[in-house]
């Protein structure tokens, strides 16, 4: 059974236009990660939440934005997608305790088009 | 800068033979090591975790080293399979005290192991 959950799987948009991805998961697990992973590149790390905190790198572009109304789901907004925004979104879960993490699972991702 | 360095070549394995795959970092003291297998077009997945004060871990025929010293981990695959081709990435766990911070992944090694 999928336990964390990505939709869609393939999303194309324009350029320009906002984008929503969504993630979900059942493993009540309280840390959720968005990495973004560009071909033959290492996932790179956009944002997570650990419980309801929000760190975001300070790498991330202003223009990725992200929501976690509950532990269950996570969403990445794009705001105004651009061609070099075209990747595989990852979104991943851990359990964190005393500020440190165990394994991460990762859902499906979401390939992400820009035309 | 920090930086995680892994094997980004291919590396050819004939099956039967064991498979070692080196994960290099610099300017980090990383509280966990992980390693993750990733087939194309497929999200991550885990496969072992270890620990600063540990030296090996093993699972099955599966075999991580860590050493903190030279700051290197060593992954061996025994007994290689057809099976086993896919990507390796190495992934470190940065513990800054506060809440946890996210994995930070090497670009991973792409193994194939030929009949």
């Amino acid at each position: 059974d999928a336990m964390v959950i990505q939709n869609p799987r393939y999303q194309v948009t324009q350029f320009g236009k906002p984008v929503t991805l969504s993630c979900s998961q059942t493993l009540n697990h309280n840390v959720m990660y968005w990495y973004q992973q560009k071909s033959s590149q290492a996932p790179k790390l956009l944002f997570h939440y650990y419980d309801k905190d929000f760190n975001n790198e300070a790498d991330t572009p202003d223009n990725f934005q992200s929501r976690r109304p509950n532990t269950s789901f996570c969403f990445l907004d794009i705001r105004s997608p651009g061609l070099g925004d075209a990747a595989m979104y990852l979104c991943a879960t851990s359990r964190g305790t005393g500020g440190r993490n165990t394994e991460a699972f990762f859902g499906q991702g979401t390939r992400l088009t820009v035309v | 800068s920090q930086k995680i360095e892994q094997n980004s070549e291919a590396l050819n394995i004939q099956e039967g033979k064991t498979a070692t795959l080196t994960c290099n970092y610099t300017n980090y003291s990383p509280a966990y090591l992980q390693w993750y297998r990733q087939d194309p077009g497929r999200g991550p997945v885990f496969l072992l975790l270890i620990r600063e004060n540990e030296k090996e871990k093993r699972k099955e025929r599966l075999k991580v080293t860590f050493d903190t010293t030279l700051k290197q981990s060593l992954f061996h695959i025994t007994a290689s399979q057809p099976a086993d081709s896919a990507t390796y990435l190495c992934a470190l766990d940065m513990y800054s005290g506060g809440g946890a911070d996210g994995l930070t992944f090497g670009k991973g090694t792409h193994l194939i192991i030929q009949p």
